[in-house]
């Protein structure tokens, strides 16, 4: 079926590093993608999203990007931080149809931010 | 604070036994949905409710799971004969249409022994 996938399962950065995370996704229909963050023992936490028509949206300190021809997203963390190590996902969704919204993830990057 | 709180947050059972986690949206969403998610990996989409109607089950949603939105604000998983693949975070999330992004709860851990 269709599926996200990370490229990275880990990253380890030093503090105040840009940190990339990136995310492959395989369904041309996908329209909306969310990243989220997630930490021991908690839900995931919404980071930020983008729909299909954008190819780059900004947050505070955080940055996606999407390139829809090779279908490709990423995210950039600014100027890292211990509090930004945690387990990163995308997901996708298409709108719609029988989707229903429902999100299909990856299968996670864990980031380990070093003082 | 994502608005939806999640009961209890760790449940321990045996084999066999039946288990009931509740959703609590803290604002009214028509949109609510049920994820599962196991050590190391991303949440898989359990089912969806729109208020109180379930409109899409998952093929890992065996005959031994049920979920209900019988007022289409709280809502319940119930596991009947739980086995140990049961154990894994069970998610809980809604959505206010038209806006797409959702919100998790922090969930319930179930280990099944």
């Amino acid at each position: 079926g269709e599926s996200v996938g990370l490229h990275l399962p880990t990253l380890s950065v030093q503090e105040g590093d840009n940190s990339i995370i990136n995310c492959a996704y395989s369904n041309s229909a996908s329209d909306y993608f969310i990243w989220y963050k997630q930490e021991s023992g908690k839900g995931p936490q919404f980071i930020i999203d983008i729909r299909s028509n954008m190819d780059k949206r900004q947050g505070q300190r955080v940055t996606v990007l999407l390139n829809k021809t090779v279908k490709h997203l990423s995210l950039q963390i600014a100027a890292t931080q211990p509090g930004d190590s945690a387990v990163y996902f995308c997901a996708e969704t298409g709108s719609g149809g029988t989707s229903y919204g429902k999100l299909t993830f990856g299968q996670g990057t864990i980031l380990t931010v070093h003082p | 604070d994502t608005g939806v709180s999640q009961d209890p947050r760790h449940k321990i059972t045996k084999r066999g036994q039946n288990v009931t986690f509740r959703c609590d949206p803290i604002s009214e969403h028509n949109r609510l949905y049920w994820y599962r998610q196991t050590l190391g990996q991303g949440p898989e989409f359990l089912t969806y409710f729109q208020n109180e109607a379930q409109l899409e089950k998952s093929r890992l949603l065996s005959d031994r799971f049920s979920a209900e939105r019988p007022k289409g604000s709280f809502s319940t998983l119930e596991i009947q004969r739980t086995e140990q693949g049961d154990s894994a975070m069970y998610l809980c999330a809604v959505r206010a249409a038209p806006m797409e992004t959702q919100y998790f709860g922090p969930g319930t851990r179930l280990l099944v022994l």
